[in-house]
């Protein structure tokens, strides 16, 4: 099975602390995504990387910076976190190519900024 | 862009009870189609996709989803639905020609046995 761990299951930070969260998917996967989770908004992405050293910007990119240095690794950071960067981050990876679409998710790590 | 709506937030059910949850997209080219749910304290799993042919998708735990274009839907089906359906279910779409998927706000569902 596809294994996608993410270093954190909770963490907690304080305002303009530059914040990072681990992911790391044991499948060689070309793609990694993060997402943020929040009630009644559900998945937003963050940013993408399609090969190492690799990123797009997603849809809710401000305030986040990302980086790829190894194919199985995919940091995301807070380079100074905020209070509305409280939420619950998501790590996901897939295969390239068609019909390979499926994501697999990481258990999540939720951050409370105070 | 891509977007999906998802219009029922929170969904109460009997078990028995038949289960049909909404999402719409909204994209003028080719897309890709999933469904994903989350159980209480799981990961994100997918439920069932739909790439290409038959419009009517079955996928795991008697789940069904039917690709309507004309109305850009894919609604979520179960005929019977049980208690260990409760969770968070989330549509997403991906156009094809794109890397990443765009998700639906979800729809909690509770099953009451």
């Amino acid at each position: 099975d596809v294994k996608v761990t993410q270093s954190s299951r909770y963490l907690v930070k304080r305002t303009g602390e530059k914040v990072f969260l681990e992911c790391v998917q044991d499948m060689d996967h070309e793609n990694m995504f993060w997402y943020r989770q929040d009630p009644g908004l559900g998945l937003r992405l963050i940013y993408f990387s399609y090969d190492v050293k690799m990123k797009e910007k997603g849809d809710i990119p401000e305030g986040y910076s990302v980086s790829r240095e190894k194919k199985e690794r995919f940091s995301l950071i807070l380079e100074s976190a905020s209070t509305n960067q409280t939420s619950m981050y998501l790590c996901a990876s897939s295969s390239s190519g068609t019909g390979n679409e499926k994501l697999f998710f990481g258990s999540g790590t939720q951050l409370s900024v105070l | 862009a891509q977007s999906v709506s998802q219009h029922n937030h929170h969904v109460i059910l009997s078990e028995a009870a038949s289960l049909e949850l909404g999402c719409n997209y909204s994209y003028g080219g080719t897309v890709n189609l999933f469904w994903y749910v989350q159980y209480p304290g799981q990961h994100l799993q997918l439920l069932l996709k739909y790439f290409s042919g038959d419009p009517l998708v079955k996928g795991i735990k008697g789940f069904e989803a039917e690709f309507i274009k004309s109305k850009f839907s894919f609604n979520l089906r179960k005929p019977s639905v049980q208690w260990s359906d409760t969770a968070e279910y989330f549509c997403a779409v991906k156009a094809i020609g794109r890397r990443a998927l765009t998700f639906g706000s979800g729809t909690r569902l509770q099953v009451q046995p």
